[in-house]
């Protein structure tokens, strides 16, 4: 069965700073990963997706991850992080011929002025 | 209304009591998926309907958590003699069409369940 990993339970970067959020997945075949994004007292929000072609996606807010096969992983990252970034980020793997999505345990993200 | 709507946002429930949370999708979306996320724990996949069908109800975690979907809009689930494991906050998403067909989910922001 498929499965997701996010090592980091949280993770504190400086406003301005870059940010790396890990994510590993665990399925035998091509996955479709997904990054929410969860605001306190909002609903999951979508940042990106892959589901084939270039393994560098682009999503909003400035985030894009990287898909790579050899290491089972879809990193998430952002060149300068802003305060309102502070979030939580939840990592999901979906299988072919499956519409359901398996989500990771998530990312608390703090943000220092 | 524009996205997905859940209620009651907030439900707090003696233990024993039954509970009902209706989810409206959004118009049209056709996939209707309900997750369970306990504090400080990603959303688990419970059930999920394609219009009223549900083609997977693998992930309730037991014969007391019900969900429907009969005419293929909104849906419920109901939760038989709640127990203290059951508090969590419900999510509802729904999808123009089958994740695997690259449809995006599009979450509600849940109800919280607390049984006491």
């Amino acid at each position: 069965a498929q499965s997701v990993t996010q090592p980091d339970i949280h993770i504190t970067v400086s406003e301005g700073a870059s940010l790396e959020l890990r994510c590993n997945y665990s399925y035998g075949a091509t996955p479709y990963l997904f990054w929410y994004v969860q605001s306190p007292g909002q609903g999951l929000q979508l940042l990106l997706k892959y589901f084939s072609g270039d393994t560098l996606v682009q999503g909003i807010k400035g985030f894009e991850a990287e898909f790579k096969r050899s290491q089972s992983s879809f990193n998430l990252r952002k060149p300068s992080v802003h305060w309102s970034d502070a979030a939580e980020y939840f990592c999901a793997v979906g299988v072919l011929r499956d519409d359901k999505i398996i989500f990771g345990k998530g990312t608390r993200l703090h943000i220092l002025p | 209304g524009a996205g997905v709507s859940q209620s009651p946002r907030y439900k707090v429930a003696k233990r024993g009591q039954d509970v009902a949370l209706r989810c409206d999708p959004i118009s049209g979306h056709v996939s209707l998926f309900w997750y369970q996320q306990a504090l400080g724990q990603g959303p688990e996949f419970l059930t999920y309907f394609q219009n009223e069908a549900q083609l997977d109800k693998s992930g309730l975690p037991s014969d007391r958590f019900f969900a429907e979907r009969p005419e293929g809009s909104v849906s419920t689930l109901k939760i038989q003699r709640t127990q203290q494991e059951d508090s969590a906050v419900y999510l509802c998403a729904s999808s123009s069409q089958g994740t695997g067909n690259t449809g995006e989910l599009f979450f509600g922001e849940g109800s919280r369940l607390t049984v006491l």
